[in-house]
């Protein structure tokens, strides 16, 4: 079974500063896409930045980046001057070939941005 | 920006009736998805439907859940006799061959049954 994993169920960041969600999942595929999603209290669900599992460098979208570590099957996001906007639950979703497309969530990570 | 969107945005319903939500995925994509969140908790996979026809179906989605696309642009998620556990939040989604897989969402249907 795919599991994905996000051990910090709470975080928080001064305004400016830069944090880092944690990822760890589990499969014995070898294609697979990760992503993060952002989930402000309105619940909508955004997509913050994906990774295709093929590719060794590591995607940025501006100020969100991502440490992808295939071996050790860790996908942390890093999330530089950080803004009161990017207060939000983030999930960690994953992604096979063979999963026909269904994403695959980890319990999620409350990040709370202080002014 | 292309999106996705869900009507309606909130329903209340009482338990034992059926309820119908209406999504319109982005226009060019191919593949599309219900999941459900129950308050606090994670996101979870309901169905994926290609080619008009579930693709994939999760253990959650049982017979009173059904799917439909009934025109070009509707994709509609169906619950037959609602119970209490099925208040949450759900979710549509669709993707294309060239987003990179990458799966957008809807605002969400906020389902509440008394």
């Amino acid at each position: 079974a795919q599991t994905v994993t996000q051990s910090q169920p709470e975080m928080s960041v001064q305004e400016a500063e830069t944090v880092t969600l944690s990822c760890t999942y589990d499969t014995s595929e070898n294609n697979y896409y990760l992503f993060w999603y952002k989930q402000p209290p309105s619940r909508q669900m955004i997509l913050v930045i994906r990774q295709e599992a093929y590719k060794q460098q590591n995607a940025t979208e501006n100020r969100f980046s991502v440490n992808f570590q295939k071996a050790a099957k860790s996908f942390s996001l890093k999330i530089s001057d950080s803004q009161l906007g990017d207060t939000a639950m983030y999930f960690c979703a994953f992604m096979t070939e063979t999963s026909g497309s269904r994403l695959t969530f980890g319990e999620g990570t409350q990040l709370t941005v202080n002014p | 920006e292309p999106e996705v969107t869900q009507t309606p945005s909130h329903q209340v319903t009482q338990m034992g009736q059926e309820v119908i939500l209406r999504c319109v995925p982005i226009s060019n994509h191919l593949y599309f998805y219900w999941y459900r969140q129950i308050l606090g908790q994670k996101v979870e996979f309901l169905v994926s439907f290609y080619n008009n026809e579930i693709s994939e179906k999760s253990e959650i989605f049982d017979d009173q859940f059904s799917v439909e696309r009934p025109d070009g642009s509707n994709f509609t998620l169906k619950i037959r006799s609602t119970k209490l556990e099925d208040s949450a939040m759900y979710f549509c989604a669709s993707s294309g061959l060239v987003s990179g897989r990458a799966e957008f969402f809807g605002p969400g249907t906020r389902l509440t049954v008394l």
